[in-house]
């Protein structure tokens, strides 16, 4: 089994809310990873956690805040986001071999 | 450093036809290469991989790669096209220890009946 699960599917919120992002894997990966997807562009990495550790941010704002309760799970934390944070989020853990396993995504939209 | 370049980013194609997609790519290490597709509205699908076994990879839905190092090249080909295989498409690479990946800017295939 390679999936990698993510909620919510959907998400709209306003610039001033609060809200989180969902990601698990029980495949016993220990990399886990964030990235933003704008239309018709690549992936864009945001974080990396390796054993449960934050090991790349990539300049994020911090407006978002990614967190790693366990070895298979993966949060991002959402507070006052701007509009043009809107995008698809994807969450991926890495296997042996160095590929990585992607989530469905949450399509965030931000009023 | 890795970089990807992935040549044209429409291919269209009748039902039937070769497929070929390229990707060439520059790593400062040697590369772990993927191909990845992506439907709409979806996350991304691992087609296939190469970690320096074989230099003919296989992958799923019928598509394949070959590793040319001489060349840079890691191009996905696929003898049908058949209309499912209509979306879009990201070469990567990676060479880190974290497994960072570096994408292409894609690839979208039509595929005409």
């Amino acid at each position: 089994d390679t999936e990698v699960t993510q909620t919510p599917k959907h998400l709209v919120m306003g610039m001033t809310n609060k809200k989180s992002l969902k990601c698990e894997q029980h495949m016993g990966h220990r990399a886990m990873y964030w990235y933003k997807q704008k239309a018709k562009k690549p992936p864009e990495l945001m974080f990396v956690y390796s054993y449960e550790k934050l090991s790349i941010n990539e300049s994020v704002p911090s407006r978002f805040s990614p967190e790693c309760p366990n070895s298979s799970l993966l949060n991002l934390h959402l507070h006052a986001l701007q509009p043009e944070d809107s995008a698809l989020y994807l969450c991926a853990s890495r296997g042996q071999g160095y590929e990585q396993y992607f989530g469905p995504g949450t399509r965030l939209t931000v009023t | 450093a890795q970089s990807v370049t992935q040549l044209g980013s429409h291919v269209s194609v009748s039902e039937g036809a070769l497929v070929l997609l390229r990707c060439n790519y520059s790593s400062s290490v040697p590369p772990y290469l993927f191909w990845y597709v992506q439907y709409p509205n979806q996350g991304l699908q691992l087609l296939l991989k190469y970690t320096s076994a074989a230099t003919l990879v296989k992958g799923i839905n019928g598509f394949e790669a070959e590793f040319k190092k001489s060349e840079t090249s890691f191009h996905l080909t696929k003898p049908s096209a058949h209309m499912s295989d209509a979306a879009e498409y990201f070469c990567a690479v990676t060479g880190t220890s974290y497994g960072k990946l570096t994408f292409g800017q894609g690839t979208i295939l039509t595929v005409h009946p």
